[in-house]
């Protein structure tokens, strides 16, 4: 049974970076896309963007400019980065594991505050 | 970018409703479409692939039709844990979601 575990600060500072790792357990990280997903409280789904190893990234263009998704195949993670916080990007951030479009098992996500 | 609109963005059923969410891509997407669920305070489940098939183990009564660029996602006999937020997804250019609907108990 494939596992998913968000991991990293809960509380960003705007204008610095949000990073967030994601440990897959009972499965390897080789095959199928890496996808990160958030959520502002109240409100809808957002893609952020994913990856399939050995491969680049494929990114929202509404955030391209901002993130970055790699894989670690040796730690059997994921990680997301994006830069320059804003607390319009206060969310739950989820991280899944998917076939090409399709998240089918996701991480019970965690909340990231950005404040001062 | 492909937009995803849904409707309504809320409804009340009762308990063997059949209940009918539709969604809608600003371009056509041929059958790049899937259904997610999102119990409350829970991360969402794929429930319906490439636009009308069932991911396994999500139980019959729910079903998804269309291609194109009109969907429509059907729960036959609405449950009481059937109480959600059903999203839309687009894969045909990236992904979109669409704005949700939400489902509550009349």
């Amino acid at each position: 049974q494939l596992h998913l575990q968000e991991s990293g600060p809960r509380l960003v500072k705007p204008s610095e970076t949000l990073s967030l790792t994601c440990t897959v357990s009972g499965g390897s990280i080789n095959d199928y896309y890496w996808t990160w997903l958030r959520q502002p409280p109240g409100e809808g789904l957002e893609w952020i963007g994913y990856i399939f190893p050995s491969t680049d990234a494929n990114y929202n263009p509404s955030l391209k400019s901002r993130v970055t998704i790699s894989v670690d195949m040796s730690k059997n993670q994921f990680s997301l980065n994006l830069i320059s916080v804003t607390p319009a990007d206060t969310a739950v951030y989820y991280c899944a594991r998917g076939e090409y479009g399709s998240a089918i098992d996701w991480g019970q996500g965690t909340l990231v505050t950005v404040s001062p | 970018d492909i937009q995803m609109t849904q409707s309504p963005s809320s409804l009340s059923a009762s308990v063997g409703d059949r209940v009918t969410i539709t969604c809608q891509a600003s371009q056509d997407i041929s059958n790049n479409l899937n259904w997610y669920q999102q119990r409350p305070g829970k991360a969402p489940k794929l429930l319906v692939y490439d636009a009308s098939s069932l991911q396994t183990g999500v139980p019959s009564r729910f079903s998804g039709r269309g291609s194109g660029t009109d969907f429509t996602f059907t729960i036959d006999s609405l449950r009481p844990e059937d109480v959600a937020i059903y999203y839309c997804q687009q894969y045909h250019d990236l992904l979109t979601f669409g704005p949700g609907t939400r489902v509550d108990l009349k």
